[in-house]
């Protein structure tokens, strides 16, 4: 079956500009992650949503990070005025049920290059 | 000091050895143990998951915890060219994946 997927594989973009970043999950998947992986750090939580439940925006950097989820399908990630310490690979995950320690199922990423 | 530290390597060995990779870690309150492997361009895939101390295998694959010294580590026994891969710890001290501490990886290479 399919697994997570996430596009644009790649992105660069100038410094300021907002960029737009989908994931698909595996479908009956209710719970949904976005991460951020950047060089030399760890990963970092963003934000959670589960079902139709208020997201979980406590890893969010600041405001000019946002998510959506219509659902239990797609979500996109949007980051308003790019900045370059935005440059990281943004990873979608997502998993089965309410356990909130489900296996996570990752997508492949985004590569954000912002110059 | 970071909470989890882990040798970025890269660490590289011949085909059939047996690796070791290993996180110290600085909370003793973490509970909650595990290991992804990621493969270049790729999202972390769990490998192994481990509750509180003592070890777990799968396969060529041994988790242990040594929570005594804050240390844990990930034995693959009989390493193949297709283990190469970025290894990951993460942990932490309540069973939820958004509360987890990730290292920053080891990155190994298994030469045929």
């Amino acid at each position: 079956g399919a697994g997570v997927s996430q596009s644009p594989s790649n992105k660069v973009t100038e410094k300021g500009k907002d960029v737009e970043l989908r994931c698909d999950p595996i479908s009956g998947h209710t719970a949904l992650y976005w991460y951020r992986q950047r060089l030399g750090q760890g990963l970092e939580f963003l934000i959670y949503f589960q079902g139709n439940s208020a997201p979980d925006k406590s890893g969010l950097p600041s405001d000019r990070f946002s998510a959506e989820r219509t659902g239990e399908s797609v979500s996109t990630l949007t980051i308003q005025r790019t900045q370059q310490e935005d440059s990281a690979v943004y990873l979608c995950a997502s998993s089965l049920g309410r356990n909130p320690l489900a296996e996570q199922f990752f997508g492949p990423g985004t590569r954000l290059t912002v110059l | 000091q970071k909470e989890v530290e882990q040798d970025p390597g890269p660490l590289s060995v011949p085909e059939g050895a047996i690796v070791s990779l290993n996180c110290t870690y600085s909370n003793s309150a973490f509970q909650y143990f595990m290991w992804y492997r990621q493969y270049s361009r790729k999202g972390p895939e769990l490998l192994m998951y481990t509750y509180s101390s003592g070890n777990k295998e799968d396969g060529r694959f041994t988790a242990q915890v040594d929570k005594s010294s804050k240390y844990i580590s990930l034995f693959i026994r009989d390493s193949q060219p297709s283990d190469s891969a970025t290894y990951l710890c993460a942990m932490s001290l309540t069973g939820n994946n958004r509360k987890l501490i990730w290292g920053l990886g080891t990155s190994l290479a298994v030469n045929p």
